[in-house]
């Protein structure tokens, strides 16, 4: 699986969009770009995943650049409960090589009020 | 989504005792995982454990000193032998469900 480079952490008022920048600049045609969340002393939880076209659920969106080696992932109206490590990955999709996520040191967000 | 229970929450042993760790899934999945998360650090794959047959280590991790098992397609334990204060940390189970890894809320572990 391709590395990824993210802040090492970044603080955010709340009420406003939080953008979460992600280097991956190694990646394959066919991995995918995954974001994961852990909050404190909780485990690591799904946030969106997305190959090349911009995407969006409930909890964020993700904009991929057009040469996929960067993508950036948007809380819309960070809460103090989004305060929490954000972990950008880059892997095969779930299926092709069961869920080995290799993780790199993540963006510590704080979210202030 | 996947539900997946750790047992125990929590623990605090002596130095070379030994702990099992159980992970139980609310459905059949074909492998399940297991993390190590130190003290500030981020997750390190230990193994992925398969149902009929034995587990397949990471880099730097051995099956003397973290021995699974995996008797079903629901049911997973990890046991840290021979403990020392380095294993403290953080211990979790994962699945994946279609598109998505699932966790377990954690074991963590210190050793004294």
């Amino acid at each position: 699986d391709a590395k990824t480079t993210q802040p090492p952490s970044m603080d955010c008022a709340e009420g406003r969009a939080a953008n979460l920048p992600c280097n991956h600049s190694t990646i394959s045609g066919n991995e995918y770009v995954y974001w994961y969340r852990q909050i404190h002393s909780q485990g690591p939880q799904y946030i969106i995943h997305g190959l090349k076209n911009n995407e969006t659920n409930e909890m964020a969106s993700l904009i991929i650049t057009e040469d996929r080696k960067s993508s950036t992932l948007i809380l819309p109206h960070a809460t103090l409960r989004d305060t929490a490590v954000y972990y950008c990955i880059v892997r095969v999709e779930a299926w092709a090589a069961g869920n080995k996520l290799t993780f790199g040191g993540g963006t510590r967000v704080l979210v202030k009020p | 989504s996947a539900v997946i229970s750790q047992k125990p929450s929590r623990d605090i042993c002596q130095r070379g005792t030994s702990l099992t760790i159980q992970c139980q899934v609310d459905s059949q999945v074909t492998m399940m995982f297991w993390y190590r998360q130190q003290p500030g650090q981020s997750l390190t794959l230990i193994a992925t454990a398969n149902q009929g047959s034995e587990a397949t280590y990471e880099s730097g991790f051995v099956i003397d000193k973290f021995p699974i098992s995996r008797p079903n397609l629901t049911f997973s334990t990890l046991t840290v032998s021979n403990m020392s204060p380095e294993d403290s940390s953080i211990y979790l189970c994962s699945v994946d469900r279609s598109t998505e890894a699932f966790f377990g809320q954690g074991t963590r572990l210190t050793v004294v």
